[in-house]
């Protein structure tokens, strides 16, 4: 079975510091990760991807994140981050040999002072 | 386009009475989703459908049943609510099996007392 794991409940960051959300996973086959943000009282907003090709994705709001096979670990970074960055992250995987269903992780709330 | 629209945005539920959430989207999509996400537990896949007519259960499908007579709609049914039930529920979409993006709609609020 597939499994998403975000170790960190909360991440606090200074605006205009570099930031980093963890999320490692578990599948049987080629993994598809996703990463999506939830603001609050909002659905989720799809941010980025991995599929294939590249190890380093580029996503929306200046977002990326890293894709490393030997550790399973799919993390969100962003170089600067901004208050307005402030929300729920939820890290996801697909596994086509699960049906394509979506699992999501637990969420890490990112807290972004001034 | 409004994307995926759900209702009620809120509600209180007293044990043992039923709802329907309604979710609603109008991009054409074939697959559409029931999610919950409880505090700290991310999203669990209650029910989804991959077209109308079609209708399949996720992981956590007890006390809940879906119907989908539409491209358009896919309503959730609670027929005697819990309070094990309190949670937000999202509805979601995407156009195929190989879509890889989700829309989700805005949620719904649900607590049983």
């Amino acid at each position: 079975a597939q499994s998403v794991a975000q170790p960190e409940d909360q991440v606090n960051v200074a605006e205009g510091n570099p930031l980093t959300v963890k999320c490692t996973y578990s599948v049987s086959g080629n993994p598809y990760l996703f990463w999506y943000v939830q603001y609050p009282n909002r659905g989720l907003q799809f941010l980025l991807k991995y599929i294939t090709g590249d190890n380093l994705v580029k996503g929306s709001y200046g977002f990326e994140a890293e894709f490393n096979k030997s550790q399973t670990s799919f993390h969100l970074k962003k170089p600067s981050a901004l208050v307005s960055d402030s929300a729920l992250y939820f890290c996801a995987v697909r596994d086509k040999n699960a049906g394509n269903m979506l699992t999501f992780g637990g969420g890490t709330r990112l807290m972004v002072k001034p | 386009n409004a994307g995926v629209t759900q209702t009620p945005k809120f509600r209180i539920l007293k044990i043992g009475q039923s709802m329907t959430l309604q979710c609603t989207q109008d991009m054409n999509h074939n697959y559409m989703y029931w999610y919950r996400q409880d505090p700290g537990m991310g999203l669990k896949l209650i029910y989804y459908s991959v077209g109308a007519g079609i209708t399949d259960k996720g992981e956590v499908p007890n006390g809940y049943n879906v119907s989908r007579s539409t491209t358009e709609d896919f309503p959730l049914r609670l027929e005697l609510a819990a309070p094990s039930q309190t949670s937000v529920y999202f509805c979601a979409s995407r156009l195929t099996s190989e879509s890889y993006e989700q829309y989700f709609g805005p949620g719904t609020r649900l607590t049983v007392t």
